[in-house]
């Protein structure tokens, strides 16, 4: 069946640092990749996706490619800031899993100032 | 982007009561509706997935008598829990999709305490 596997938390970073979460997926088709965020009490929001092998999937400054040959969809951002503060989910959805959502443990991400 | 509603946002409850949770797409017609559950701290599991018209298909390990779904409509699904304990205490998210979409939008969830 599909799984995601995402880093363990709680990653804690200072303000202006490098951030890399790492995701890896297995899927039986051809899924396609999401990142997702939860602000402390808040629903969860899209932050990212990709829909094919290669995309990069970009917004606020995060970013992810979807690798195929690693089966991988690493978050990146170059320089966090105390406000993105949160809980981050990676997930797969795909039509032999009938659409279905799968996500990740969930990585959760202090930032300091 | 898509508005979808959940109400109520928090509830509290008795042992023994029940309680419904209503899910609303505001613009979009939602033809799969899927239910999660969200224990503090941890990830979202899918409880059950439900189609509009038809009864839900229920995951493993999910009780579908104690967790009534009804997708009575293209734009409205409910979640009742039904004779609540404290440890169906939790926050649960609805997602509807447009049939045949990757994408799933999230409602905002409800945190319910059973007491």
């Amino acid at each position: 069946g599909n799984s995601v596997t995402q880093m363990e938390g709680p990653v804690t970073l200072s303000e202006e640092a490098f951030l890399t979460i790492n995701c890896t997926y297995t899927a039986t088709g051809y899924p396609s990749l999401f990142w997702y965020v939860q602000y402390p009490g808040e629903g969860l929001q899209l932050l990212l996706k990709a829909t094919k092998a290669d995309d990069k999937g970009s917004n606020k400054g995060f970013e992810a490619t979807y690798r195929k040959e690693t089966t991988s969809f690493h978050l990146e951002k170059g320089s966090v800031q105390v406000s993105d503060s949160a809980v981050y989910f990676c997930a797969l959805s795909d039509q032999g899993g009938g659409f279905k959502t799968i996500f990740g443990a969930g990585t959760r991400l202090f930032v300091k100032a | 982007g898509a508005v979808v509603s959940q109400h109520p946002s928090r509830v509290i409850c008795k042992s023994g009561t029940s309680v419904k949770i209503e899910c609303r797409s505001l613009d979009f017609q939602a033809t799969t509706m899927f239910w999660y559950r969200q224990f503090p701290k941890k990830s979202l599991m899918l409880m059950a997935t439900s189609n509009e018209g038809s009864k839900a298909t229920y995951e493993q390990g999910v009780e579908k008598d104690k967790f009534l779904i009804n997708h009575a409509s293209l734009t409205l699904s409910t979640l009742t829990v039904t004779s609540a304990h404290p440890e169906d205490s939790s926050f649960y998210i609805c997602s509807p999709q447009v049939q045949g979409s990757y994408e799933q939008y999230f409602g905002p969830g409800t945190r319910l305490t059973v007491t």
